[in-house]
């Protein structure tokens, strides 16, 4: 069974400190892996990928790394803002998507 | 303005009553897919196209199908709704090589009641 688990529904930061937000999977055969966003009435947007050739992409504040032996991955946000908090979905897959089950993020002003 | 439209937005049927949600995308992707969302699952893929006429499962195709006769536009039907189908539908696409970014532009949602 493919898996993508997110297993913290939730987690509060305080504005200007380090957020971040775990995935684990369990295919070593999953080529791509990708962080979505959502605010709540709208459909998700893409925020940051990787491919399983790389363990580091960096995108202005956010940064996710790999680590393919522990079948690990994490969405770094720093500084965190206010208009960061939603629900983070990570994914996996090319053209046949697995989502985790999303965690909600809420910063604090 | 590049976009995923989705219609209806919200609807309320009951079981057994044939209904599609029409999904179209103005970017000229290969690639469309159908999502629902439900508490605690997160995410699920229903069916995903790469391209017209080409069509293939995801992980919860029963009691939905597709069709993809044109490349903008992508129906989700439901021959014979049951209320295990209520949920909050999202349809995607992307360019088929999207490289690194693998990036898939979401539409606003259809929430779905089934009573």
């Amino acid at each position: 069974d493919q898996q993508v688990k997110q297993n913290s529904p939730s987690l509060s930061v305080q504005e200007g400190r380090i957020s971040i937000l775990n995935c684990d999977y369990t295919n070593s055969m999953f080529d791509y892996f990708l962080w979505y966003k959502k605010y709540p009435a709208e459909g998700p947007t893409f925020l940051i990928s990787i491919s399983s050739i790389k363990d580091k992409n960096e995108d202005g504040r956010f940064t996710v790394f790999l680590n393919k032996s522990a079948k690990h991955l994490s969405l770094h946000i720093v500084p965190s803002q206010p208009g960061d908090s939603a629900v983070y979905f990570c994914a996996s897959g090319t053209y046949k998507y697995i989502f985790g089950t999303g965690t909600r993020l809420k910063v604090l002003a | 303005e590049a976009q995923v439209t989705q219609n209806p937005r919200y609807l309320i049927t009951v079981t057994g009553k044939k209904l599609t949600v029409t999904c179209s995308q103005n970017m000229n992707h290969e690639y469309m897919s159908w999502y629902r969302q439900d508490p605690g699952l997160g995410l699920r893929q229903i069916y995903y196209s790469m391209n017209v006429e080409v069509t293939d499962k995801g992980d919860v195709p029963e009691g939905y199908k597709v069709s993809r006769k044109e490349k903008r536009n992508f129906p989700l039907i439901l021959e014979s709704p049951s209320p295990n189908q209520t949920s909050l539908y999202f349809c995607a696409s992307s360019l088929l090589t999207s490289g690194d970014r693998n990036e898939q532009f979401f539409g606003p949602g259809t929430r779905l009641t089934v009573l």
